[in-house]
């Protein structure tokens, strides 16, 4: 079975600049989620989505993150613009009942 | 709100035994979820409890006592591939469903 993929694995941009991150969850999961972790952090869920409508973005920037999933499948976490504190890891995961979150890669951003 | 606590850092001997405790305060508990994290790469999921009591699996097992708010991992017969960071994680039942929460983590370094 294949796992979570995640694009870019590494991304580096100066501050005010803009990025883009790409998941696809495994084939069948309903509940996607982005987390942001930074060094010596726990992850911090940013935002969670149900098939293609989101149940929590509470903890998310939205003057400066976004994110969609539209066919309620692979999702897209966008910033813009970036600053230096958003430097971290952003892991995306997925799952299909609530007892397991399985996580993809992650991308490694670091804001100069 | 939520607040996890564990500690920072740990060294153990390989071959020995060592435990990680988790504590933590939440308005709507629904379970606790161990995860491993090497360094670099994506959290991979250990343990689940949801009841009080022992869950064992291999050379790990996890406790939970929910009157106290508390949890452990212990980890047996301790393997040099065993350094990691070990994420408690407590799942708050809100209106919409469950939100994940991490706690910062524990670094546990295994020594010849």
């Amino acid at each position: 079975e294949a796992g979570v993929a995640q694009s870019p694995r590494y991304k580096i941009i100066e501050k005010r600049q803009s990025v883009a991150f790409w998941c696809n969850p495994i084939s069948g999961h309903a509940t996607l989620y982005w987390y942001q972790q930074i060094l010596g952090q726990g992850p911090k869920l940013l935002i969670q989505f149900q098939n293609n409508g989101v149940v929590d973005d509470s903890q998310l920037p939205k003057d400066r993150f976004s994110a969609e999933r539209l066919k309620g499948v692979d999702s897209t976490l966008k910033i813009q613009p970036a600053k230096l504190e958003d430097s971290a890891v952003y892991l995306c995961a997925s799952g299909t009942s609530e007892n397991e979150q399985f996580f993809g890669p992650g991308t490694r951003l670091t804001v100069l | 709100g939520q607040n996890i606590d564990q500690p920072t850092e740990m060294t153990a001997t390989e071959g020995a035994i060592v435990q990680i405790n988790c504590t933590y305060q939440t308005s709507g508990f629904n379970g606790l979820f161990w995860y491993q994290q090497h360094a670099g790469e994506a959290p991979t999921f250990l343990s689940y409890n949801v009841l009080d009591g022992l869950e064992e699996k291999g050379r790990f097992s996890s406790f939970l006592s929910r009157s106290k708010g508390y949890s452990y991992l212990l980890l047996k017969e301790l393997q040099m591939k065993d350094s990691a960071s070990y994420l408690c994680a407590v799942r708050d039942f809100m209106e919409y469903g469950n939100k994940l929460v991490f706690g910062a983590g524990t670094i546990l370094r295994v020594k010849s």
